[in-house]
């Protein structure tokens, strides 16, 4: 989707690697967001960040890490992979003051054996 | 916990007719609300929101009602086409500011030629 780079799009772990999903966005937005996607479910929100220099937990954060770079990044880590965490990962950029953009990018396809 | 939920997981019209996708919330504090639609192995993508502070919002071919006393939501999709075809996800945010979100599960659409 416009506006949001999301790197990489597939990646296969095994249990206990580490990995990074990077995500980029040129909007200018204050927040973004990581989400994971279980097949035949909704999203569920990971961590978010309101603005550049903040970070905070959603509703499963356990497991995961992230790093609000700046203003444009904003990284996701698994120090540990585990299967449980095998799910498409999103990251979305939203701006919600004066008009409303929401994007999000083509999602991370995440396989942990 | 708190959720948003959706009150059918499947939708199936014919062309040309309208939709109606339901939508509940249990927050009574969500400030701000979007509907996305998310095709087969894309990201979601942002179709309208609606403010706490209105019960009503209209785009192009779309509308959303918002219903805070019984805390509901709906999308209404005017003169349905096959490009509709798509699971439409509700999700509330905290604050207009778009800080913590939570997402429904889905609903399904399918437009019948």
């Amino acid at each position: 989707n416009a506006g949001v780079t999301q790197t990489p799009k597939f990646q296969v772990l095994k249990t206990g690697q580490s990995m990074t999903l990077q995500c980029a966005q040129d909007m200018n937005h204050n927040s973004m967001y990581w989400y994971r996607q279980d097949p035949g479910m909704g999203l569920r929100l990971i961590y978010y960040s309101a603005s550049e220099g903040t970070t905070d937990k959603g509703e499963v954060p356990n497991g995961y890490n992230v790093s609000r770079l700046n203003k444009r990044e904003f990284s996701l880590r698994l120090e540990s992979a585990a299967p449980s965490q095998t799910s498409v990962y999103f990251c979305a950029s939203i701006r919600t003051v004066d008009g409303t953009e929401a994007f999000f990018g083509q999602g991370t396809r995440l396989t942990v054996v | 916990g708190e959720s948003v939920g959706l009150h059918l997981p499947t939708l199936s019209v014919q062309e040309g007719d309208n939709s109606i996708i339901n939508c509940a919330y249990s927050n009574s504090a969500s400030d701000y609300f979007i509907w996305y639609k998310q095709e087969s192995g894309k990201g979601p993508q942002f179709i309208i929101d609606i403010r706490s502070n209105m019960d009503k919002r209209q785009g192009q071919r779309v509308t959303v009602l918002l219903n805070k006393t019984v805390k509901h939501l709906s999308l209404q999709i005017a003169a349905t086409q096959p490009g509709d075809s798509a699971v439409y996800f509700c999700a509330d945010f905290l604050n207009t500011n778009a800080g913590k979100s939570t997402f429904g599960d889905g609903t399904t659409l399918t437009v019948k030629p």
